[in-house]
C-alpha cells in the first residue's frame, strides 16, 4: 500500500546545479500536484497536472519545470538551483477528474512523505 | 483568488481536554470544499476531516469535528479528549469545486502541542 512515493527524501545541491524530484502514485489517480513548504508559509502549489498529458502553473512556478511522464509519474525539475529554492517539497495526487463529471466529488489529496532540499 | 487564514500560529492544550483551532477563508464561490490536514513531526500530511460547502451538517470524525459557518466563512476544528499523538501542525485548506483543476489553497498552519 505505497500510495504516493517521492524520491529522494533528502538532497543537498550547490547553486546552479540541476535536479529532478521524482513522484509516483499507485492509486490510479488522475490529478497530481507539486507543493513547496517553507516555514511560516504553509504549502504553496508549484505546478499541477489535472490529467495525463496536461500540466499547469500554480502559485509559485518560477524556476521549476514539470513532466507528467504517464498517469503514475509526475516529476519536478530545478534547472539551475538557487538558495531561495531551499524547501521541503511535497507531491500529492487525487482522484479528481477534469471536466467536472463529478461536480460534488470531494476526493482529498494524498501526499507523499516529502523531499527536503537544501541549496548552498 | 481564494485565501485561507489561520490566526493562531501556536496553541497548547492539556491531555484529555478540548481545543479549537480557527480558520477563516475568503471566496466568492458557492461550490467548494474545506479540509483540515495534520502534519506531525514525521512530516507526513494526513487528512483529518473534510466538509462540503453545500452541506449544512458539520462533519465529524471520531474525536475531530468542525464548526462550519458558511455565511461567516469560518471553518474551525475541534479536537476532543486531546491525546499526545495529536501534537502536530494543523493546516486548513480550501478547494474550489468547479472547473477541472481542484487545487488546494492552504493556510499557514497552527502548531498544536498537547501537554501531558
Amino acid at each position: 500500500n505505497a500510495g504516493v512515493t517521492q524520491t529522494p527524501k533528502f538532497q543537498v545541491l550547490k547553486t546552479g546545479q540541476s535536479m529532478t524530484l521524482q513522484c509516483a502514485q499507485d492509486m490510479n489517480h488522475n490529478s497530481m500536484y507539486w507543493y513547496r513548504q517553507d516555514p511560516g508559509m504553509g504549502l504553496r502549489l508549484i505546478y499541477y497536472s489535472a490529467s495525463e498529458g496536461t500540466t499547469d502553473k500554480g502559485e509559485v512556478p518560477n524556476g521549476y519545470n514539470v513532466s507528467r511522464l504517464n498517469k503514475r509519474e509526475f516529476s519536478l525539475r530545478l534547472e539551475s538551483a538557487a538558495p531561495s529554492q531551499t524547501s521541503v517539497y511535497f507531491c500529492a495526487s487525487s482522484a479528481q477528474k477534469g471536466g467536472g463529471t463529478s461536480r460534488y466529488s470531494n476526493q482529498p489529496q494524498h501526499f507523499g512523505d516529502g523531499t527536503r532540499l537544501s541549496i548552498l | 483568488a481564494q485565501t485561507v487564514t489561520q490566526s493562531q500560529p501556536e496553541m497548547s492544550v492539556q491531555e484529555a481536554e478540548t481545543v479549537t483551532l480557527s480558520c477563516t477563508y475568503d471566496t466568492s464561490e458557492n461550490n467548494y470544499y474545506l479540509f483540515w490536514y495534520k502534519q506531525p513531526p514525521s512530516r507526513q500530511m494526513i487528512l483529518v476531516i473534510r466538509q462540503e460547502a453545500y452541506k449544512q451538517q458539520n462533519a465529524t470524525e471520531n474525536r475531530f469535528s468542525v464548526n462550519f459557518q458558511k455565511a461567516a466563512k469560518s471553518f474551525s476544528l475541534k479536537i476532543s479528549d486531546s491525546q499526545l499523538g495529536d501534537t502536530a501542525m494543523y493546516f486548513c485548506a480550501f478547494m474550489y469545486g468547479g472547473g477541472s483543476n481542484y487545487k488546494l489553497t492552504f493556510g499557514k498552519g497552527t502548531l498544536l502541542t498537547v501537554n501531558p
